[in-house]
């Protein structure tokens, strides 16, 4: 049974610093892996996904890695800003569902 | 285009009642998938389905829930006879077909409360 652990479980940082969030998981047989935001009360927003095939994706100062075969992921935050604030959540696609981690909380200090 | 719609978007029930979440996939996508949040933990996968067929039920509790997505209108996920352990937010996803590479797009939630 797929396992999926995000470390750290909360994260504090000032304004404009870089920061990387990881996620491991226990079955490197995957489809894709996806990193989601959750604000407080709301829904998830995509950030990226990235296919089995790949090894990282870019969007904007994001940047997410893979590494299957050692079943890792890390989320590469560049330059902060304090509405970055939000939990950040690692899905991983095996067959019809995803397995989610329970979340890096992040609170970015103006 | 409106992304995924869930309603209502709060509930709450007294134990032993029922409840019924909705959710309208993104126009265009014909797959939906249910998630429950429970409080300190990580979003669990319930069900999988297409119109008018469950493809994946293997995370869905064995009694009181049921899922269904007909031809016409929205999927309803189901719960008879709430107990308290049922409060979480509940969370649906649509994609738009069967591809494993293709993203889920999220709906906002229904919270419910169960008192």
């Amino acid at each position: 049974k797929q396992e999926v652990t995000q470390i750290p479980a909360a994260l504090s940082v000032p304004e404009g610093e870089n920061l990387v969030l990881n996620c491991s998981f226990t079955d490197s047989a995957i489809y894709n892996l996806q990193w989601f935001r959750q604000d407080p009360g709301k829904g998830l927003t995509s950030l990226l996904l990235i296919q089995s095939s790949q090894r990282e994706q870019t969007s904007g100062r994001l940047n997410a890695s893979l590494d299957k075969s050692s079943g890792r992921s890390t989320l590469y935050i560049a330059a902060s800003q304090p509405g970055d604030s939000a939990t950040y959540l690692c899905a991983v696609r095996g067959g019809n569902q995803f397995y989610f981690g329970t979340g890096t909380s992040l609170t970015v200090i103006p | 285009n409106a992304g995924v719609m869930q309603n209502p978007r709060h509930l709450v029930r007294r134990r032993g009642q029922e409840a019924r979440l909705r959710c309208s996939p993104m126009k265009g996508h014909s797959h939906v998938y249910w998630y429950r949040q429970l409080p300190e933990e990580g979003l669990k996968f319930m069900v999988y389905l297409q119109k008018e067929n469950i493809i994946d039920e293997s995370g869905m509790p064995k009694e009181r829930f049921s899922a269904e997505f007909p031809k016409e209108g929205p999927s309803i996920l189901r719960i008879q006879q709430v107990v308290r352990g049922d409060s979480a937010a509940y969370f649906c996803a649509s994609s738009p077909g069967t591809a494993v590479i293709v993203e889920q797009y999220f709906g906002p939630g229904t919270r419910l409360t169960v008192t």
